[in-house]
């Protein structure tokens, strides 16, 4: 069974742009996890999915971040009009959804804004 | 305002020996904490965790320990091997006070170094 995969691996982009990144969750997994891990720091959350709602997303920065998960399975994150400050990696993982569950992560998104 | 933090940004242990690391914790409603273990351009996985009716949770080379009272952890590594050399993040949840599966609070990460 493969792990959880995140598309692209890196993305560079200029300031002001949309970028979309993209998370495959294990198969299964109801629950999905987004976080971004900025240079020095830990892993920050973002939102959480349980199956296709958003069940916490406290975590979202600001308005330009926006993320969906119409079918319950794939997730794409979603940052408008982007900023330096949004460069980082971006982590996804999921778990089987119940309270306590390990949460498997991807390799992570490399986002650079110049 | 760092609700889980690791103060020790690196740390370099002789292989073989005992690698002790450390991780302080705010937030009284944590009751449930984790290792996670990262290599470079790998995501983070899962190493041991512990809840907090325990003080100690063990599994092969590696042992956690919560002192609840003061709000620390640490993780105990022995013998530590040269494999181990990676980020070690400590993360918090709040399991069974309501938090569910919601998301983790992690710390800024402790990059163990294991010299041969």
């Amino acid at each position: 069974g493969a792990g959880v995969s995140q598309t692209p691996s890196n993305k560079v982009t200029e300031k002001g742009k949309y970028v979309e990144l993209r998370c495959d969750p294990i198969s299964g997994h109801t629950a999905l996890y987004w976080y971004r891990q900025s240079l020095g720091q830990g892993p920050e959350f973002l939102i959480y999915f349980q199956g296709t709602g958003a069940a916490d997303d406290s975590g979202l920065p600001n308005d330009r971040f926006f993320a969906v998960r119409p079918e319950g399975s794939v997730s794409t994150l979603k940052i408008q009009r982007t900023e330096r400050g949004d460069s980082a990696v971006y982590l996804c993982a999921s778990s089987e959804g119940l309270a306590g569950d390990e949460q498997f992560f991807g390799p992570g998104t490399r986002l650079t804004v110049l | 305002d760092q609700q889980v933090k690791q103060n020790s940004p690196s740390l370099s242990v002789q292989e073989g020996r005992i690698s002790i690391l450390n991780c302080d914790y705010t937030n009284s409603m944590f009751d449930y904490f984790l290792w996670y273990k990262k290599y470079p351009a790998e995501g983070p996985t899962f190493l041991i965790s512990i809840s907090s009716i325990k003080d100690k949770n063990e599994d092969g080379r590696f042992t956690v320990f919560l002192n609840k009272s003061a709000k620390h952890l640490s993780l105990h590594i022995v013998p530590s091997q040269p494999g181990d050399s990676a980020v070690y993040f400590c993360a918090a949840r709040s399991l069974y006070s309501g938090g569910g599966a919601d998301g983790l609070t992690f710390g800024k990460g402790t990059h163990l170094i294991i010299q041969p």
